[in-house]
This record gives structure tokens, C-alpha cells and sequence, in this order.
């Protein structure tokens, strides 16, 4: 039972680039999340999507897009990448349509460095 | 706007010793606090979800404890080993969001 993945592990572009970060989860969770963390700071959320077909802006979605591919895959797209958005990012699936009440399984990050 | 503040943002203490992790929230109208554990380069492991309704949760050596009124939450960590150095998150979920702590650092000295 893998849980959730994420590709790639690590990866470096240059401002203006544009890259999609891929996550899967093998749980059957209707809920999924992709989050961003910078040193000193809590995880912020970038976007989530409840269910397969919907998905929803969280704290910080500017700059990005997401798509929820099917109940298992959720990724996220940086159109132009910009140094601001060089970061630690992990995505999250979680049981129930959405809500913060059910743990959250993490998977185990990529590390994005934008020059 | 939630604001989860956990100090102090790094902790040091010998083998054997227990652990007192504190985080404070500003919004007291919450679903659930969870304790999550991070180490160096990997993802979050959940520890520990308090409902809203729950004063505490535990967990072997672990007890989380859930103060909603005055804002606060506090893990303890029983007879800590070195293998318990990591950096613990706490994260407040209201609706369809958690919102996170910036962490506390621990290492656990042989």
C-alpha cells in the first residue's frame, strides 16, 4: 500500500518555466490537497478538491492550477514559474467530502527551486 | 484569519526527559486540532486528531490535550527517546482547511 506519492522528488527551473506536479493515492479518498512549505512558516494551502470534478481555491492559489484527473490523481500546474514560488510542495488525501474533520495522509513532498 | 502560533520553535532535552509541545490558535470555532510529526526531507505523519468535543487523545506515549475556550493545545511526549527528534506541527481544522503551526524542532540528546 503506497498511500500517497508524489513525482517528481525534486526539480529545478528557470522563471518563466512551466511544470506539473503529479500526486496519486491508492486509499479510495473522495478528498485531496495540494500544500506549500517555506522555512519558518506552516504548510498554506494552495488549492483542494472534495470530490472527483470539483476543486476549490485555498490560501495562496495564485500562480497555480490544479486538476483533479480522476479519484486518484490530483496535480498541479505552475504556468511561469517565478522564485517565489520555489518551495516544499505536499499533497494530501483524506477520507469525506472535503472537511478538515478526518486525518490527513501526506505524501512525501517535492522540492522545487526556481532560479 | 486562523493564526496558529507554536513556540517555542525549537526544543533540546536529554534522553528520558518528557516533552511539552505547546500551540495557541486564535479562533476558537474549530473542528478538530491534529498533531502531525515531520522528519528531515520527508512528509507529515499524522499523530493525533482531537475532535472539537474531546479535552484529550492518546496514543502510547503521547497525550494531546485541547483547551478550546483559552486557545490552546498541548503534547506531551512520556519518556522521550532520540528517536523522537523531529519537528511536530500542530494544524487547527475549521471547515474545509487546516490551518499550521510553523512547527517546534526537537532533538532528544543520547
Amino acid at each position: 500500500n503506497a498511500g500517497v506519492t508524489q513525482t517528481p522528488k525534486f526539480q529545478v527551473l528557470k522563471t518563466g518555466q512551466s511544470m506539473t506536479l503529479q500526486c496519486a493515492q491508492d486509499m479510495n479518498h473522495n478528498s485531496m490537497y495540494w500544500y506549500r512549505q517555506d522555512p519558518g512558516m506552516g504548510l498554506r494551502l494552495i488549492y483542494y478538491s472534495a470530490s472527483e470534478g470539483t476543486t476549490d481555491k485555498g490560501e495562496v492559489p495564485n500562480g497555480y492550477n490544479v486538476s483533479r484527473l480522476n479519484k486518484r490523481e490530483f496535480s498541479l500546474r505552475l504556468e511561469s514559474a517565478a522564485p517565489s514560488q520555489t518551495s516544499v510542495y505536499f499533497c494530501a488525501s483524506s477520507d469525506g467530502a472535503g472537511r478538515s474533520r478526518e486525518t490527513q495522509y501526506f505524501g512525501p513532498g517535492t522540492r522545487l527551486l526556481v532560479l | 484569519k486562523q493564526e496558529v502560533t507554536q513556540i517555542p520553535a525549537a526544543l533540546s532535552v536529554p534522553e528520558g526527559e518528557n516533552l511539552v509541545l505547546n500551540c495557541s490558535f486564535t479562533d476558537s470555532a474549530i473542528y478538530n486540532l491534529q498533531w502531525f510529526r515531520q522528519d528531515p526531507g520527508k512528509g507529515l505523519t499524522s499523530l493525533l486528531l482531537i475532535q472539537s468535543s474531546q479535552r484529550e487523545q492518546t496514543s502510547g506515549r503521547l497525550n494531546a490535550s485541547l483547551d478550546k475556550s483559552s486557545g490552546r493545545s498541548t503534547l506531551y511526549i512520556a519518556a522521550s527517546q532520540p528517536g523522537d527528534s523531529a519537528t511536530y506541527l500542530c494544524a487547527v481544522g475549521d471547515d474545509y482547511k487546516l490551518s499550521f503551526g510553523a512547527g517546534t524542532t526537537v532533538t532528544v540528546r543520547a
